[in-house]
C-alpha cells in the first residue's frame, strides 16, 4: 500500500473558489512536500513542510500538517484556471532514506 | 535559475532494445533521484545517488542500472526493454549534505515509449 493517499481523487471548482485536498500517510516522516503536475508533464515543487511545523504559507497556498493524525492538507485560495493540474503529496519517511513516496494525487479542474 | 535537465525528452524504442536516459542536476546539488511514473500512476522511486555513490534503491528491475559521474550528472541505463517500461522517467536533485532530504527539484522527465 502507498505511504501517502490523497483525498479527493478529483475536484472540480469554479474560478475564484478555494480548493482543498488532503493527504494521509502511514509512517513517521521527516518532511512532506506538495507538487503540481500538469498533464503528462514535470513535477513542480510547491511547498515543503517539516515534521516540526504545523502550517506554512506560500502565496495562495496554505499547507497544514498534523503528525498525530499523519495527515496534511493543501488549500489553494482564489483558484485560477491555470491551477488546473494534478496535485501530489510526497513524504520522506524516517529511517527510510530520503526518497519520496507519493500519494495518489488529486486532479483539480478549475473552470473559468 | 538553473533547473534539472533531462535528455532526451522523448524516446521511442522497440522491445528488447536498450535505452540511456541522462540527468543533469541543479549546479551544486549533491543528490540525484530517479523516479518512474507509469500512465495514470504515482511516481515510484527507483534509485538515488549522493556524492556519486548509490545511496538508496527502490523497485528498480535488475535490467536497469544507473550511475552518477564525477560532474554529478547521472545516467539510467535500461536493457531488454519491455512494453511495461513505457513511462515517464523523472530525475530530481537536492542539496542534502548527507542529512535528511531538502526540497527535491524535478526535471521535465523523459517519456519512454516501448513498442
Amino acid at each position: 500500500s502507498q505511504q501517502g493517499e490523497e483525498d479527493p481523487q478529483a475536484l472540480s471548482i469554479q474560478e475564484g473558489e478555494n480548493a482543498t485536498m488532503n493527504c494521509s500517510y502511514k509512517t513517521s516522516i521527516n518532511n512532506l512536500q506538495w507538487y503540481r503536475q500538469n498533464s503528462g508533464r514535470g513535477l513542480v515543487h510547491l511547498i515543503l513542510i517539516r515534521s516540526n511545523e504545523r502550517e506554512k504559507h506560500s502565496g495562495r497556498l496554505r499547507v497544514t500538517l498534523d503528525t498525530s493524525k499523519k495527515s496534511s492538507s493543501l488549500l489553494i485560495t482564489a483558484s485560477r484556471a491555470a491551477d488546473t493540474a494534478s496535485y501530489f503529496c510526497a513524504t520522506d519517511a524516517l529511517a527510510a532514506g530520503n526518497k519520496l513516496t507519493f500519494g495518489g494525487g488529486t486532479r483539480v479542474l478549475v473552470k473559468p | 535559475a538553473a533547473g534539472v535537465i533531462q535528455s532526451p525528452r522523448h524516446l521511442i524504442k522497440e522491445k528488447r532494445e536498450t535505452a540511456t536516459l541522462k540527468c543533469y542536476p541543479i549546479p551544486r546539488h549533491d543528490t540525484v533521484y530517479w523516479y518512474q511514473q507509469g500512465p495514470g500512476q504515482d511516481p515510484q522511486f527507483l534509485i538515488s545517488f549522493y556524492e556519486k555513490m548509490q545511496s538508496d534503491k527502490g523497485s528498480i528491475p535488475d535490467r536497469f542500472s544507473a550511475q552518477q559521474f564525477s560532474d554529478y550528472h547521472s545516467e539510467l541505463n535500461m536493457s531488454s526493454l519491455e512494453l511495461g517500461d513505457s513511462a515517464l522517467y523523472f530525475c530530481a536533485s537536492s542539496l542534502e549534505r548527507g542529512r535528511s532530504t531538502d526540497t527535491q527539484y524535478f526535471g521535465p522527465g523523459t517519456r519512454l515509449t516501448v513498442l
